[in-house]
């Protein structure tokens, strides 16, 4: 399973554009690159994922560096309501291994 | 259908005692998870389904620790002889057949688990 690495934490004004970094330098050829949110109190929720090329959705935008060792998550305009722990997550053999994420908060 | 069910959502048990979760997914999903997550800390990944197969358990799995899915549908997980370092929020996850293993994982709320 790859390893990922994220800040604990990042800050970001409400209306703003929430970017938030991943790394993953062991991630394999054939690795998805897997986003997901955690809202207090609730289950985990699926937002994006990528494996080359980069995606977009209505929830977020995934850029992947060339070399694939690292993604940015983008959300362009950030609400309150993001405020969250978002995890990155390298694709591990049929199951998801989560890290400690980032603590995003979303500031009026 | 809407979503994962995980009964209950919360549970107070004293040590020693044993205690039963259940998970219903959504119903064309194959495949189901359990983790556990305890406070700041990201789910740890318990067991995984496909269908009525068990097909990994992690070795937080304790002895103590047992989880079924008798017909390939809900699924449940007990604890024997529960102690104090059993005090989780205990998440069930199911995803559908055919996709790269990450995606379109949908959770359930979970259940909270107090051992006292």
């Amino acid at each position: 399973d790859a390893k990922t690495t994220q800040p604990t934490s990042m800050d970001c004004a409400e209306g703003r554009a929430a970017n938030l970094p991943c790394n993953h330098s062991t991630i394999s050829g054939n690795e998805y690159v897997y986003w997901y949110r955690q809202i207090h109190s609730q289950g985990p929720q699926y937002i994006i994922h990528g494996l080359k090329n980069n995606e977009t959705n209505e929830m977020a935008s995934l850029i992947i560096t060339e070399d694939r060792k690292s993604s940015t998550l983008i959300l362009p305009h950030a609400t309150l309501r993001d405020t969250a722990v978002y995890y990155c997550i390298g694709e591990g053999a049929q199951k998801l291994v989560f890290g400690q994420g980032t603590r995003l908060t979303i500031n009026p | 259908d809407t979503g994962v069910s995980q009964n209950p959502r919360h549970k107070i048990t004293k040590r020693g005692q044993n205690v039963t979760f259940r998970c219903d997914p959504i119903s064309e999903h194959n495949r189901l998870y359990w983790y556990r997550q305890t406070l700041g800390q990201g789910p740890e990944f318990l067991t995984y389904f496909q269908n009525e197969a068990q097909l990994e358990k992690s070795r937080l799995l304790s002895d103590r620790f047992s989880a079924e899915r008798p017909k390939g549908s809900f699924s449940t997980l007990e604890i024997q002889r529960t102690e104090q370092g059993d005090s989780a929020m205990y998440l069930c996850a199911s995803s559908p057949p055919g996709l790269p293993g990450g995606y379109g994982y949908t959770f359930g709320s979970g259940t909270r688990l107090t051992v006292v």
